[in-house]
C-alpha cells in the first residue's frame, strides 16, 4: 500500500475486555514496530519484528500485552483484560530492512479508550 | 524505559524567529539521531536525523546541532512559520529500535 494503515482508527472498549489493534505496513518493509504514545509521555517502545521474529519485546508493559506478525506483513497488537491505564495511541511503524538506517513510516494510529 | 531528555515541554515563537529545541541522551553507543514531526491526528514523520561524527546538518529551515562531548543535540527551526505548528520529538537509535524524547509542542503564533 501506499502507506503504513491501521485499524480501527479508534476503539472504545470497557474495562475487562480483549482489543485487537491491526497494523498492515508498507510492502516490501521487513522491520515493523509498535509504539505506545500517552499524553506527555511521548512515545514509548513496545514491540519489533523483523520478518515474522520478535527479537525485542522489552517493551510490552505486562503479560496482558501480546503482538504477533504473520507473512512477514500483517501485525496484530493483543491487549487483554484491558485496563483504564491502557488508554493511549498505538502507532506501528516499518522499514525498509533490519536496520534503523532508514527511517520509520508510522501509520496514524489507534486510539484507544478503555472505560 | 530509558528516553532521551527533551526540553522544553511547549514552545511559542512569533512567525519568522527562530525555534530551538533540545535533546540530552546517555547511550554512547547509539548512533543515529532523528527529529520526527507529528500533526495532530497523524503519526510522527520523520524530518532530519543526523550521525554523531559529523557536528551539524542543515536541511533548508531546519538544522540539527550535534555535541558529542556534551552527549547533546538541538533543532533549529530558522524563519518559523505557523505551518511548522507540530509537536516534535527526539529520538536515539542503533541497529535495531528508537528510543523517543517526550516530544515539543512547538506553536508559532503568525
Amino acid at each position: 500500500g501506499a502507506g503504513v494503515s491501521q485499524s480501527p482508527s479508534n476503539k472504545v472498549t470497557e474495562k475487562g475486555k480483549d482489543v485487537e489493534l491491526r497494523c498492515d505496513p508498507i510492502s516490501g518493509h521487513t522491520a515493523l514496530y509498535w509504539y505506545r504514545q500517552s499524553l506527555g509521555q511521548g512515545l514509548e517502545f513496545l514491540i519489533y519484528f523483523q520478518g515474522n521474529s520478535a527479537p525485542d519485546k522489552s517493551g510490552l508493559p505486562s503479560d496482558r500485552f501480546s503482538a504477533e506478525r504473520t507473512g512477514g506483513s500483517v501485525s496484530t497488537l493483543t491487549i487483554q483484560r484491558t485496563q483504564q491505564e491502557d488508554s493511549a495511541v498505538y502507532l506501528c511503524a516499518s522499514t525498509r530492512g533490519g536496520s534503523l538506517k532508514g527511517k520509520l513510516f508510522f501509520g496514524s494510529g489507534t486510539q484507544l479508550s478503555v472505560l | 524505559q530509558q528516553q532521551v531528555k527533551q526540553s522544553p515541554q511547549s514552545l511559542i515563537v512569533q512567525k519568522g524567529g527562530i525555534s530551538i529545541i533540545n535533546c540530552a541522551y546517555e547511550n554512547t553507543a547509539f548512533d543515529y539521531f532523528p527529529w520526527y514531526q507529528q500533526f495532530p491526528g497523524k503519526g510522527p514523520a520523520l524530518l532530519i536525523a543526523i550521525r554523531p561524527d559529523v557536528s551539524e546538518k542543515k536541511e533548508g529551515r531546519f538544522t540539527i546541532s550535534f555535541n558529542k562531548s556534551a552527549k547533546q543535540f538541538s533543532l533549529h527551526i530558522m524563519d518559523s512559520q505557523p505551518g511548522d505548528s507540530a509537536t516534535y520529538f527526539c529520538a536515539e537509535g542503533g541497529s535495531e529500535k528508537l528510543v523517543f524524547g517526550k516530544g515539543t509542542k512547538l506553536t508559532v503564533n503568525p
